[in-house]
C-alpha cells in the first residue's frame, strides 16, 4: 500500500490554540479516518468520513473529506493538554486495506 | 467488554528464536490486521484476513508468519528471520461483510512490545 503524506510531523503550541492538520494521496480513496494514539497504547478512532465534501465534527475536532479525495483535514480547537498525542490520518477503499500516513504528533503546553 | 486483546503487552526475543503474538476479537469482526509501528515511520502493514483460513501478505511480510484458524483470533509469529524485530506491533479488526459494511473502519488493540535480549 501506499504511505500518505501527513503535515506537519510535529506541532508545540499553547494550550488554547487551535491546531491543523493534513493528509494527501496520490490516489482517490472513498474512506477517510483519523486517529488519535496516546504514549504506549493502540491508534483510537475519531472521526470517520465517507463522502467527498462531508464536513465532520467530535467536540472539539473537524474533519474534512476533500473534494478531490485526494485529502483530508483534521482542525482541534482550543486545544487542551490532553489533546497530546500522535494524530493519524488512514485513507481507504472498499475491500482493501488502509493506508497510513506517519503522523503528526502534537505537544501541548500548559 | 466487546474489544481487541492483544497478549502479551511486552515480549523479549532471544536470537535464533520465533515468538508468537496473541490477537483476540470478541467482536464478531470478519477480517483482521497486523501492523508494525517505529518511531517516526507510521503504521506498516505485515499480514491481513478478511476469512477464516485464507490470508495475505502486506508490505513488510519478510520474517513474518500467521494462522486465522477461527473468527476470533489471528496470532503473528515473528520468526529468527526477522532480523530487525524490536518494535511495537499492533492488531486490529473490522466488519467487511454485509450491506453497507465494505467502509467500516478498523478498530485497534493496545499493542505488544517486543525487544531483542
Amino acid at each position: 500500500g501506499q504511505q500518505l503524506n501527513q503535515s506537519p510531523q510535529s506541532m508545540f503550541i499553547q494550550e488554547g490554540e487551535d491546531v491543523s492538520m493534513n493528509c494527501t494521496s496520490s490516489s482517490i480513496f472513498n474512506t477517510w479516518l483519523w486517529y488519535k494514539q496516546d504514549p504506549g497504547e493502540g491508534p483510537v478512532l475519531l472521526i470517520a468520513l465517507y463522502k467527498a465534501g462531508e464536513l465532520t465534527s467530535n467536540g472539539r475536532l473537524t474533519a474534512q473529506f476533500g473534494i478531490t479525495r485526494k485529502d483530508s483535514f483534521l482542525n482541534i480547537s482550543a486545544s487542551i493538554p490532553s489533546d497530546v498525542g500522535i494524530y493519524f490520518c488512514a485513507g481507504g477503499l472498499s475491500g482493501y486495506a488502509l493506508n497510513f500516513g506517519k503522523g503528526t504528533s502534537l505537544l501541548v503546553t500548559p | 467488554d466487546g474489544g481487541i486483546t492483544q497478549s502479551p503487552k511486552y515480549l523479549f526475543r532471544k536470537e535464533g528464536q520465533n515468538v508468537t503474538l496473541s490477537c483476540e476479537q470478541n467482536l464478531n469482526h470478519d477480517a483482521m490486521y497486523w501492523y508494525r509501528q517505529d518511531p517516526g515511520q507510521g503504521l506498516r502493514l505485515i499480514y491481513y484476513s478478511q476469512i477464516v483460513n485464507d490470508f495475505q501478505k502486506g508490505d513488510i511480510a519478510e520474517g513474518y508468519s500467521v494462522s486465522r484458524e477461527k473468527k476470533e483470533s489471528f496470532p503473528l509469529t515473528v520468526t529468527s528471520a526477522q532480523k530487525n524485530p524490536t518494535a511495537f506491533y499492533l492488531c486490529a479488526s473490522r466488519i467487511i461483510s454485509g450491506f453497507g459494511y465494505s467502509n467500516q473502519p478498523q478498530h485497534f488493540g493496545d499493542g505488544t512490545r517486543l525487544s531483542i535480549l
